[in-house]
């Protein structure tokens, strides 16, 4: 069972539209992660966050901690913004740090 | 280099080959991951290298995988006797501090797709 579930798995949007992913998690976690993959692989970390919100021009990122759940949003999206995102946690287990990820969200951006 | 490079890009194997995935992290970094990401999935860890030591590798799907990071730079995935569901991209990342002593951006590689026929 995959211990980060992400909805919807697949989101199309038009030009403009205000965006929204959401990521829920089932366990204890002091940071959660959100990342973008492009068509061809590459991964870019968007945010950390542990508690509250974060912004990065139209991205913006929020968590409740006490709730396990974490939303992503993007305002006024555009065709480039059309990817995967990801939300994930890391495992410190032991000495890992690994990420433990959801499965994403493929968003498409209709011009 | 500026930053993760994988290579190759793209791998196709036929069943049985044995295949050998290259990742050079960010110079310096002490930490690198392996994971695997099968199609329409997140990516999985594999296998964890603080330097040159192999501190985890549970996530290793089989005996046929095996990885390596001799002089705790530059690490090779090595799969044997390649099968159809191993067919995945392969990602790496690095990290430069030790995990579990804050919070840790990883850096990843564009990813190595095999496809094994």
């Amino acid at each position: 069972k995959n211990e980060v579930e992400q909805s919807p798995q697949n989101l199309t949007a038009q030009e403009g539209e205000f965006i929204t992913i959401n990521c829920s998690y089932s366990v204890g976690i002091s940071a959660l992660h959100w990342l973008q993959q492009h068509p061809g692989g590459g991964i870019v970390s968007l945010f950390m966050l542990s508690s509250g919100k974060k912004k990065h021009g139209r991205l913006i990122a929020t968590i409740n901690i006490q709730e396990k759940h974490s939303s992503l949003h993007i305002t006024a999206s555009h065709p480039r913004d059309s990817a995967v995102y990801i939300c994930a946690y890391m495992n410190y287990g032991g000495s890992q740090g690994n990420l433990i990820f959801g499965k994403g969200t493929k968003l498409s951006v209709k011009p | 280099g500026a930053g993760v490079s994988q290579s190759p890009r793209y791998k196709v194997a036929k069943r049985g080959q044995d295949v050998a995935l290259r990742c050079d992290p960010i110079s310096g970094h002490v930490s690198l991951f392996w994971y695997q990401q099968a199609l329409g999935q997140g990516p999985e860890f594999l296998t964890y290298f603080q330097n040159e030591a192999q501190l985890d590798k549970s996530g290793l799907p089989s005996d046929r995988f095996f990885a390596e990071r001799p002089e705790g730079s530059v690490s090779t995935l090595k799969i044997q006797r390649t099968q159809q569901e191993d067919s995945a991209v392969y990602l790496c990342a690095s990290t430069l501090p030790i995990p579990g002593r804050g919070y840790n951006e990883q850096f990843f590689g564009p990813g190595t797709r095999l496809t094994v026929l």
